[in-house]
């Protein structure tokens, strides 16, 4: 374990379904960062909390949505995805979003849209 | 725009040495930072360059030139256990942008 947990490691969806990925973090981080990870495609950075406000929303569709209800929680619900939104997605915090320290990374959520 | 090179795949055998570059165009340019990826798992922070010059950590060293906008990862007397993805990432102002990545084999 990173001290990142994401929460389901794997998560298969219909194009009509809603779901949601989680992330929790007890670093004592105060920013948290949603990443989706493609085959041969960098870490594309979705969003960026720092101190639970939204700092950054790097041009995301709105199927797509955020919440980060306190400094240790991170959630991205779901809906209406496409299967080209299958990927993995990355969940890291830090502890001031100027990240020279490092961010820590979770493992991620496998996540397959059929 | 904001680009990062580096190579796609580098393959050695155990106790080499292998220099991974990456090279970048960005603005607001704050540092250079090193992640491994196994097949798998997290990414997990290597290194962290903010000035010129090299950085060791172990095994492990990480070098920044600004002018050239260049920086590489050196791993030395490699194991099997090397054996992972690689990313370079810039820090710019207030957040992380990844290179495609450099999947490094190590073969016996």
């Amino acid at each position: 374990e990173t001290g990142v947990t994401q929460t389901p490691r794997h998560l298969v969806m219909g194009m009509t379904n809603k779901k949601s990925l989680k992330c929790e973090q007890h670093l004592g981080h105060n920013a948290m960062y949603w990443y989706k990870q493609s085959a041969k495609k960098p870490l594309e950075l979705m969003f960026v909390y720092s101190l639970e406000e939204r700092v950054e929303n790097n041009s995301v569709p709105s199927r797509f949505s955020p919440e980060c209800p306190n400094s240790s929680h991170l959630f991205l619900h779901l809906h209406t995805l496409q299967p080209e939104d299958s990927a993995l997605y990355l969940c890291a915090s830090s502890p001031s979003p100027q990240g020279a320290v490092g961010y820590t990374f979770g493992s991620g959520t496998r996540l397959t849209v059929v | 725009g904001q680009s990062l090179e580096q190579p796609s795949e580098v393959t050695a055998v155990e106790g080499a040495i292998v220099q991974i570059n990456c090279t970048y165009q960005t603005s607001g340019f704050y540092g250079l930072s090193w992640y491994q990826q196994h097949d798998g798992g997290a990414p997990t922070f290597l290194s962290y360059n903010g000035l010129d010059g090299l950085e060791e950590t172990g095994r492990f060293s990480s070098f920044l030139s600004r002018s050239d906008s260049y920086g590489y990862l050196l791993l030395q007397e490699l194991q099997m256990k090397d054996s992972a993805s690689y990313f370079c990432a810039v820090i710019n102002t207030d957040k992380l942008i990844f290179g495609t990545g450099t999947r490094l084999q190590v073969f016996p």
